[in-house]
């Protein structure tokens, strides 16, 4: 099955530095790669998602970018602010028919925006 | 995005005792899960909810510990049974949908986070 690893799982900057998260996968059928955003008492929430077919994806503040031949992608924050303090995972995932997609998460990394 | 309905939200049960969560999604779905996600951890697929069938269970979770419904597309219920203090997790509903053009993407409930004394 397959098998995610995110690194680091903790992360310190200041506010306004970037911060980049990074995860590898093992399963090279994997196709769909998720980001979530936990904050303390809530639900997981995503924030961005990227596809095989594309290699770098970007909303506002925050890029996802995807190699597919080293098998690893990332998750990259400018700007960063207080808010953006969370734990975030990343996740990957093969297309298995009629519309689902299982997903493997990896362990998270608990980030935290200095003021 | 989904609005992913848990509850409870939070609870506390004796060792011995069983509890039902309840999920219901604002909309259509084809696909619904349950996760659990132990204190500080990552998230551990449960099972897959299936419509009108048994539930599909990973690796290391069984239906007679965590039995599943899904009588319709929007509702989905989880028990945890017999609990334990190893029980004592936060519990994660989701949904991935057709309404979204079958693009994959899950989201997920608030959580139940569960204290067995």
């Amino acid at each position: 099955g397959e098998n995610v690893e995110q690194h680091p799982s903790t992360l310190s900057v200041q506010e306004g530095d970037s911060a980049v998260i990074k995860c590898t996968y093992s399963d090279s059928a994997s196709n769909y790669f998720p980001w979530y955003k936990q904050e303390l008492g809530k639900g997981p929430q995503l924030i961005i998602d990227i596809r095989s077919n594309v290699g770098e994806k970007k909303d506002q503040r925050i890029a996802v970018t995807l190699n597919k031949t080293a098998k690893h992608f990332s998750l990259h924050i400018t700007e960063t602010q207080p808010e953006d303090s969370a734990v975030y995972f990343c996740a990957a995932s093969a297309y298995s028919g009629a519309g689902s997609y299982q997903l493997t998460f990896g362990k998270g990394t608990k980030l935290s925006v200095i003021p | 995005s989904a609005v992913i309905s848990q509850k409870p939200s939070r609870d506390i049960c004796q060792r011995g005792t069983s509890l039902t969560i309840q999920c219901q999604v604002d909309s259509q779905v084809t696909m619904m899960f349950w996760y659990r996600q132990q204190p500080g951890q990552s998230l551990t697929l449960i099972a897959t909810a299936n419509q009108g069938s048994e539930a599909t269970y990973e690796s290391g979770f069984v239906i007679d510990k965590f039995p599943i419904s899904r009588p319709n597309l929007t509702f989905s219920t989880l028990t945890v049974s017999n609990m334990s203090p190893e029980d004592s997790s936060i519990y994660l509903c989701s949904g991935q949908g057709i309404r979204w053009g079958n693009t994959g993407e899950l989201f997920f409930g608030e959580g139940s986070r569960l204290t067995v004394l």
